[in-house]
């Protein structure tokens, strides 16, 4: 069984940085796209970006977000940068085969940016 | 990268069959079959109900289902449940010479009345 496990809550302030962490257990880590969608509140689902041998982001994220992952510990990881209070949401990273259904999704992470 | 264009909120009584559309474009569900459906409940993960299109990964009940026509997908649901009451999202694979991209729907909530 595929799990999804993701790092806690953030606080942070506005011009700052977040990196949150998403460890995976059960299947090929490095077979698969990790992706990295968020909600901000009253909002729906975002798509950010996603790492497979390369990286790809959605175009709105472009020059502030880098996603990383770590084969040897299975963890991916999602850093936004120059922090605003429009970046407070649930970010979740979620698995996929090729671009296909988002299979497996972490429990989510909040983050909160407030001065 | 514009999100697909799905509506605000559809809503139905209990064994109704209820039809939600999600619109895009020629660069993401008019030419790939990579649709996917989720039921998101406030608190919760998303979970996937339909994807490629048409196909239920195990454990989904049949009735959801999905299909696709030109630039447009949709969503039903039969013999609706107050369990179904939640938000649905379709997601497409997007791809154009400068980028490869997933692309939400912007929501529908769907409420049981």
């Amino acid at each position: 069984q595929v799990h999804l496990v993701q790092s806690g809550a953030e606080v942070k302030k506005p011009g700052s940085s977040v990196k949150v962490s998403c460890k995976a257990s059960g299947g090929t880590f490095n077979s698969y796209i990790m992706s990295w969608v968020r909600q901000a509140p009253g909002q729906g689902l975002e798509w950010m970006g996603g790492i497979f041998d390369t990286t790809n982001y959605a175009q709105k994220f472009q020059g502030r977000l880098t996603i990383t992952a770590d084969e040897s510990t299975s963890t991916a990881y999602m850093d936004l940068s120059s922090l605003t209070s429009e970046d407070t949401a649930i970010y979740y990273c979620a698995r996929s085969w090729n671009y296909g259904q988002l299979d497996y999704w972490g429990q989510g992470t909040l983050v909160t940016v407030s001065s | 990268q514009s999100a697909l264009t799905q509506p605000a909120s559809v809503s139905g009584s209990p064994g109704q069959s209820i039809t939600l559309s999600c619109t895009g474009s020629n660069t993401d569900i008019g030419s790939y079959n990579l649709v996917s459906w989720y039921q998101h409940h406030p608190g919760k993960a998303p979970k996937v109900i339909i994807y490629e299109v048409s196909k239920r990964p195990s454990g989904v009940s049949d009735r959801f289902s999905g299909s696709k026509f030109g630039n447009t997908a949709s969503l039903t649901i039969s013999g609706l449940q107050t369990e179904d009451e939640a938000d649905y999202y379709c997601c497409s694979y997007a791809a154009s010479s400068t980028f490869e991209a997933y692309v939400f729907g912007t929501g529908t909530k769907v409420a049981v009345l």
